[in-house]
């Protein structure tokens, strides 16, 4: 078995500011996402990445960058916070190319005042 | 694009009866993977169910089934003999057969199980 650790799990920021979620996974699997989840609603795809230094843009990833600065980790930076933005920001991984369940961390909540 | 639509927003049964939660889905390949997610209260997701758009046999676990009507783009998922732990948000989600292509999720319907 394995655990994706997502850190810090609340978040607070101020408008405008820069933030940084992060994300680490010991299932040795390669392709690593972030999805953001609003109040009541689905999951949404803001980037993935298939292997170490892919990147790949989701439906959502106007606001935000990511890095996979290593096969175990995955970064997202949201670039400029927006005032009353809530929202939980989750990571997941899957093993490369074969069609097996994603795994989730148990998210970030990010709170912008 | 691929798309999931899950149109119940949310289901409410009672203990030991049998939930049935509507997906549709849409995509151009002709090989793609088929998921159900559970959200629990805690926010915990968890893998509950998968179907292979090639295998003509419905998918079961447990007492999870899936209903795979592929003419008609359609994946639902069955919950019998339901308890109250079967109270969450339930996802549908697809991915493609092509490496490299992401998990796609639907909005989710909540089913919440009463005694």
């Amino acid at each position: 078995g394995g655990i994706i650790t997502q850190t810090p799990k609340f978040l607070i920021g101020q408008e405008g500011q820069k933030l940084t979620l992060k994300c680490q996974q010991n299932f040795n699997h390669d392709t690593m996402y972030w999805y953001r989840q609003d109040s009541g609603k689905g999951l949404r795809l803001i980037y993935y990445s298939i292997t170490e230094n892919d990147l790949q843009k989701g439906d959502l990833s106007e606001g935000y960058d990511a890095s996979r600065e290593k096969k175990s980790s995955f970064s997202l930076t949201v670039t400029s916070a927006q005032k009353n933005e809530m929202a939980v920001f989750l990571c997941a991984s899957s093993i490369k190319g074969r069609p097996t369940e994603v795994f989730f961390g148990k998210g970030t909540r990010l709170t912008v005042v | 694009a691929q798309k999931v639509t899950q149109t119940q927003t949310s289901i409410s049964v009672v203990e030991k009866t049998t939930v049935t939660m509507d997906c549709v889905y849409e995509t151009r390949d002709s090989s793609y993977f088929l998921f159900w997610y559970k959200q629990t209260a805690s926010g915990e997701i968890v893998f509950l169910i998968r179907q292979d758009s090639y295998k003509k046999e419905n998918a079961t676990v447990g007492h999870y089934s899936l209903n795979f009507q592929k003419p008609k783009s359609s994946i639902g998922l069955i919950i019998t003999a339901t308890q109250i732990e079967d109270s969450a948000v339930y996802f549908c989600a697809m991915r493609e057969g092509q490496g490299g292509r992401a998990l796609i999720f639907g909005t989710g319907t909540t089913v919440s199980v009463s005694p």
